[in-house]
């Protein structure tokens, strides 16, 4: 079945300094949504992209969708503690049922102060 | 905000026991969806709804069902709960735009459930 893989696990990085996770799918997907879940909370929504190379900026987040619609990037510009939790991608593929979703194995971000 | 709800929001239960996790939404969201997610790991799809009526299995296999009698209220019910049960339950739902294949899914604050 589908699956959606992210790298890294987990990251730990120095407060100010930059942080990107990899989202990577093994069909093409129809768009791809990014979740935050802050530890101990449940996931808040992010963002969805959905044409081939997009890119959009949230403040200091930056989010890629591959040209190929089977990758996808997040990318934290001088993390802030604030920043901490887990990021999670998740997919929608063609010809699946509407908004269902298959959620990615998520990045745990640590920010030290 | 999102206006989604579950309760209880921490639940001991013993084997053998019949459970209801309570989900409801004020939103009007015609999609709503059961997760199950041990700590620190992903998010899996054991139930979803698109309306009054229907409701489909996800990917992973569970023992609980569902029912949505209600467009607000989606419950899930474990007949016979067993320490495997154990983990966190999550709702969400979403609302189905025109023209928009995919919208963002609201979530509730979850269930952490553990079975003695």
């Amino acid at each position: 079945g589908q699956q959606v893989m992210q790298i890294p696990q987990y990251q730990h990085v120095q407060e100010g300094e930059d942080f990107t996770t990899y989202c990577n799918s093994s069909t093409t997907l129809s768009n791809i949504q990014w979740y935050k879940q802050r530890p101990g909370g449940h996931p808040v929504f992010l963002i969805q992209l959905v044409k081939s190379g997009e890119v959009k900026k949230q403040k200091r987040l930056t989010f890629q969708f591959g040209e190929a619609k089977k990758n996808s990037s997040l990318h934290i510009t001088a993390t802030q503690t604030t920043d901490v939790g887990t990021y999670f991608c998740a997919g929608g593929s063609y010809g699946g049922a509407t908004n269902k979703l298959i959620f990615g194995t998520g990045t745990l971000l640590a920010v030290q102060p | 905000e999102a206006d989604i709800y579950q309760t209880p929001r921490y639940l001991v239960i013993g084997t053998g026991k019949k459970i209801t996790l309570e989900c409801s939404q004020t939103m009007g969201h015609d999609k709503m969806y059961w997760y199950q997610q041990d700590p620190g790991m992903e998010l899996h799809l054991i139930h979803y709804s698109y309306g009054v009526n229907s409701t489909e299995k996800g990917d992973l296999s569970s023992e609980s069902t569902v029912s949505r009698i209600r467009t607000e209220h989606f419950p899930l019910t474990l007949e016979s709960a067993r320490p495997s049960h154990t983990s966190q339950y999550l709702c969400a739902s979403s609302e189905t735009r025109a023209g928009v294949g995919y919208n963002e899914q609201f979530f509730g604050p979850g269930t952490r459930l553990t079975v003695l």
